[in-house]
């Protein structure tokens, strides 16, 4: 089964600072996906991943395969990014399972 | 395109009953997985159904099954409930099978309390 860690799983900035979230998992996989949720429980998928990097506007998102390593950065942070971001991982690291969550990072963007 | 619905999306239950919980998918997709979310367990991973098969599945016991319809629909059961089974229930659909290769897309949930 894959361990998914996420760190840190409380963060609190200020408006248009650079956040980054981490997320490691210790069997090996090919993609790893990003989820935003909101308060009321809405999942939103952010990003899913493989290698190198992908942008979504103000979203950035990183993978290393070999070091088993993701981030997640949000430039010139806002008060609507406030929510809970959880990497997920396949199952068991291979074939095609369901997902393993990390336990979120909560995220505070004040004015 | 419309998203993936569920239904119902509160219920309140009592120890001891059963409950079935419904998703519908995003038209033209054909996998549903089911997952649990609790304050102290965070999500878990119930099942995957991929073309009315069931494919995997996760650490719960019997008492959660689940099944898909040809029209790629699926609902979830869980009998003889008990109050750790309260929590909030969330079904995500793709295209293909598995989350190794495919985006998941999910609903807005059922929140289910057990009285």
């Amino acid at each position: 089964k894959n361990e998914v860690e996420q760190s840190p799983q409380n963060l609190t900035a200020q408006e248009g600072e650079f956040i980054t979230i981490n997320c490691s998992y210790s069997v090996g996989i090919s993609a790893l996906h990003w989820l935003q949720q909101h308060p009321g429980g809405g999942i939103v998928s952010l990003f899913m991943l493989s290698s190198g990097k992908k942008k979504h506007g103000r979203l950035i998102a990183t993978i290393n395969i070999q070091e088993k390593h993701s981030s997640l950065h949000i430039t010139a942070s806002h008060p609507r990014d406030s929510a809970v971001y959880i990497c997920a991982a396949p199952h068991s690291g291979g074939g095609a399972d369901g997902l393993t969550f990390g336990k979120g990072t909560h995220l505070i963007i004040q004015p | 395109k419309a998203g993936v619905t569920q239904t119902p999306r509160y219920l309140i239950k009592t120890r001891g009953q059963q409950v079935t919980l419904s998703c519908s998918p995003i038209s033209g997709h054909r996998s549903v997985s089911w997952y649990q979310q609790t304050p102290g367990q965070g999500l878990q991973f119930l099942f995957e159904y991929f073309s009315e098969t069931q494919r995997n599945k996760g650490n719960f016991p019997g008492r959660f099954s689940g099944r898909q319809f040809s029209n790629s629909r699926s609902e979830m059961n869980v009998s003889t409930l008990e109050l750790g089974d309260s929590a909030l229930y969330l079904c995500a659909s793709s295209f293909g099978p598995g989350a190794q290769y495919n985006e998941q897309f999910f609903g807005p949930g059922t929140r289910l309390t057990v009285l």
